[in-house]
C-alpha cells in the first residue's frame, strides 16, 4: 500500500535561517511525489512536483525539494525561510493520475 | 481562468438532514477528486469520477455518501443523515485529462450539531 510519512509534525526557524521539512514515501512502482500548502482556512496550494528527470525540483516562492530514491524521501527545503513561510505543508504520493496520498501534514513557524 | 469553485463554503446541517456539496472544476477539466479533512489531521481521498463516471470510489464510505459529476453541471458529493463524525473540511480538485496535477478548490466546511 503506498504511504506518506511527514515525521515532524511542527518546524521551528528564524526568519532568514535555511529551513528543511522531511517527507518519505512507500510505495510500489515508480513515485509521483508532490508538496502542498494550506494556509488557514484555505484550499491547498500546489508547491512543486517531482515525476521525473532532474532529483532536484525548484517550485514556487523559493521552495525546492530533492528526490531520493535510495532513502524514499522527499524533503522540502528554502535557504532563507520568510515569515509568511508559516503555514501547513502536505507532502503526497501517487503512483499514476489518479488519487494522491497525503502525509499528516507539518506546520512551520518562521519566527521573526 | 478561474480556479476551482466550491459552494457552500460553510454548511451547518443538524444530525439525520442531508448535505450537499457542490464542486466546478476549472475550466477545461474533465477530472475531479473529492477529499475530505478531518480536524488536525491530512487530505484522505473519498472518490475519483470523470464525466458521468465514477473511477474510484475506495476512500468512499459505503453508506450514506454518494457523488456524481453530470455532463452538465458540478460535481456533487451528497451525505444523508448526516452524523457529528462528518464534521469535516470537503475539498475538491480538478485535473486535465492525463494530467498528475490536481488544482484545489477552497473546501467546504461541515459543521453537524
Amino acid at each position: 500500500a503506498q504511504s506518506v510519512a511527514q515525521p515532524e509534525d511542527q518546524v521551528n526557524v528564524a526568519e532568514g535561517n535555511p529551513l528543511t521539512v522531511k517527507c518519505t514515501y512507500s510505495v510500489s512502482g515508480n513515485p509521483y511525489l508532490f508538496w502542498y500548502v494550506q494556509y488557514p482556512n484555505r484550499g491547498l496550494q500546489f508547491l512543486l512536483k517531482y515525476i521525473t528527470g532532474d532529483n532536484l525540483v525548484k517550485g514556487s516562492y523559493g521552495f525546492e525539494a530533492e528526490f531520493n530514491k535510495s532513502q524514499t524521501s522527499f524533503h522540502l527545503k528554502k535557504p532563507s525561510a520568510l515569515v509568511s513561510d508559516s503555514a501547513l505543508y502536505f507532502c503526497a504520493v501517487s503512483v499514476n493520475t489518479d488519487k494522491l496520498i497525503f502525509g499528516t501534514g507539518t506546520r512551520l513557524q518562521v519566527f521573526p | 481562468n478561474a480556479g476551482v469553485m466550491q459552494n457552500p463554503r460553510h454548511l451547518v446541517r443538524r444530525r439525520g438532514q442531508e448535505a450537499r456539496l457542490r464542486c466546478s472544476p476549472m475550466k477545461g477539466h474533465s477530472h475531479v477528486y473529492w477529499y475530505r479533512q478531518l480536524p488536525e489531521e491530512g487530505l484522505k481521498f473519498m472518490v475519483y469520477l470523470q464525466k458521468e463516471n465514477i473511477i474510484d470510489e475506495s476512500g468512499m464510505p459505503k453508506e450514506r455518501f454518494s457523488a456524481e459529476f453530470p455532463k452538465e453541471g458540478p460535481s456533487i458529493l451528497r451525505i444523508q443523515q448526516v452524523v457529528r463524525g462528518d464534521s469535516a473540511a470537503y475539498f475538491c480538485a480538478s485535473s486535465p485529462f492525463d494530467s498528475y496535477e490536481q488544482y484545489f478548490g477552497p473546501g467546504t466546511r461541515l459543521t453537524v450539531t
